[in-house]
């Protein structure tokens, strides 16, 4: 199974700040790398796929890039409604499998 | 708009089984995947596994592989999960996806149902 981690585990950031989390994949999965945003108690919601396209409605603050096994998500300003956490996910090989999540706070 | 919305809130004994289903709208339903994802509390995401809704092909997870069975009914636009022989570790909460893409699995899981919770306790 390819693994995926995700640096760092817990951010604490100001609101307008700019939030960088990475994420590597133990193998190259080329561009097959998808971004969430999970809210406490809600589902996950797609916000960045295949690296770096953001998902139709998603504001333009958030942006991926990456490709092979090295990747980053970058929140450009940070919002009160950005309080979520983050997953990475690869869907280059069965079993696809996410990262273990990054929990973004306001300082 | 799609949609996608799930059964509610289970409670199991170890040893028995649980259905869930996922009720999709708004689009047409044979034309796309739902995959299954559950995460445990305090835990990763864990993919476990998809249905072709058009064909019935299924594709599961090792981990998951003779205990977890998916089914649909495509005329009621209604995808199924069944897990078997539950134990604590099972305790989570399982999510319905429908793939972005057409008619393929490998792609990004977008709208999600709501999650169900199914607590396996004694």
């Amino acid at each position: 199974d390819i693994q995926m981690t995700q640096s760092p585990s817990s951010l604490s950031a100001s609101v307008r700040d700019r939030v960088t989390i990475t994420c590597q994949a133990s193998q190259d999965i080329s561009n097959h790398l998808n971004w969430y945003q999970q809210k406490p108690g809600k589902a996950p919601k797609l916000l960045i796929y295949d690296a770096s396209n953001l998902e139709t409605g998603v504001p333009s603050r958030f942006s991926g890039s990456g490709s092979g096994t090295d990747f980053s998500f970058t929140i450009s300003s940070l919002q009160p409604e950005d309080i979520a956490t983050y997953y990475c996910q690869q869907y280059d090989n069965l079993p696809f499998t996410f990262g273990p999540g990054t929990k973004v706070d306001i300082k | 708009q799609v949609h996608l919305v799930q059964s509610g809130a289970e409670v199991k004994k170890p040893g028995a089984s649980v259905k869930v289903s996922c009720s999709a709208s708004g689009y047409i339903f044979t034309d796309y995947v739902i995959q299954w994802v559950r995460q445990a509390p305090g835990q990763r995401l864990e993919w476990m596994g998809w249905i072709n809704v058009g064909n019935g092909n299924t594709k599961y997870s090792q981990k998951f592989q003779g205990r977890v069975t998916f089914t649909r009914d495509t005329s009621a636009s209604t995808a199924y999960m069944e897990v078997s022989s539950l134990r604590s570790e099972d305790t989570a909460v399982y999510y319905c996806a429908r793939s972005q893409n057409v008619l393929t699995g490998y792609s990004p899981l977008d709208p999600w149902g709501q999650g169900t919770l199914v607590t396996v306790s004694s």
